[in-house]
């Protein structure tokens, strides 16, 4: 398996404008999660699924953010509209089974880093 | 979630063992302690995890005391690719993983 596959690895955009960022989870994988990571917060959980249901979109900073997991091997985080401080690297992350369980590890993607000016 | 305390950084020489330690005295029965490791710029690498009793595996030890409120991280011989930031994190509500700001490890020649 190649691992958590993420898109794009960079991204800069304008202020205003809709940013998708894409996630494809290992294959087999039940649970995937979405991180952001910045100087100032370090890494923090916005939303997890398990079996493509959103568990905990507590993290979720505002509502224009969303994500969605129209399927098993794909997810989105959506960025609408983005904002200079939506700067971010923004983690993807799956494993197989929740972290209350034995022998559970998560693989993390390498990240989008995203810039909006 | 509980709580972890770890120093913000550390040095090590390179070929020397690493013992990275983690206060977490407010960890309940069933919470597992997991170590996790991002070197610069890449996403987060798992590297161990136990409950109650002692664990290796091929690339660390993970030590933990008969009363859980501690746990030490050892890179039996550290190189210079093993310096990154390690996080400790005790895994608690839900099914996730809450990263609390970590240790950077230095690796030096």
């Amino acid at each position: 398996d190649a691992g958590v596959i993420q898109s794009p690895r960079h991204e800069v955009t304008e202020m205003g404008q809709e940013v998708t960022l894409r996630c494809k989870p290992i294959s087999g994988h039940d649970y995937l999660f979405w991180y952001r990571q910045t100087m100032m917060r370090g890494l923090e959980l916005l939303i997890y699924f398990n079996n493509n249901v959103p568990i905990d979109d507590s993290g979720m900073p505002e509502d224009r953010f969303s994500a969605k997991m129209p399927n098993a091997s794909f997810s989105t985080l959506k960025i609408q509209p983005s904002e200079p401080r939506d700067s971010a690297v923004y983690f993807c992350a799956s494993s197989l089974r929740g972290f209350r369980e034995r022998n559970t590890e998560a693989f993390f993607g390498q990240g989008t880093r995203l810039t909006v000016v | 979630d509980a709580k972890t305390t770890q120093p913000p950084s550390m040095d090590c020489a390179e070929g020397r063992a690493a013992n990275l330690p983690c206060n977490h005295s407010t960890i309940s029965g069933n919470e597992y302690v997991y170590w996790y490791r991002q070197i610069h710029s890449q996403g987060p690498q798992y590297i161990i995890h136990g409950l109650k009793n002692n664990e290796t595996n091929e690339m660390a030890s993970l030590i933990i005391t008969e009363d859980r409120k501690s746990s030490t991280l050892i890179l039996p011989h550290a190189t210079l690719r093993d310096t990154a930031v390690y996080y400790c994190i005790v895994s608690t509500s839900g099914s996730r993983l809450t990263f609390g700001e970590g240790t950077q490890l230095t690796v030096n020649p």
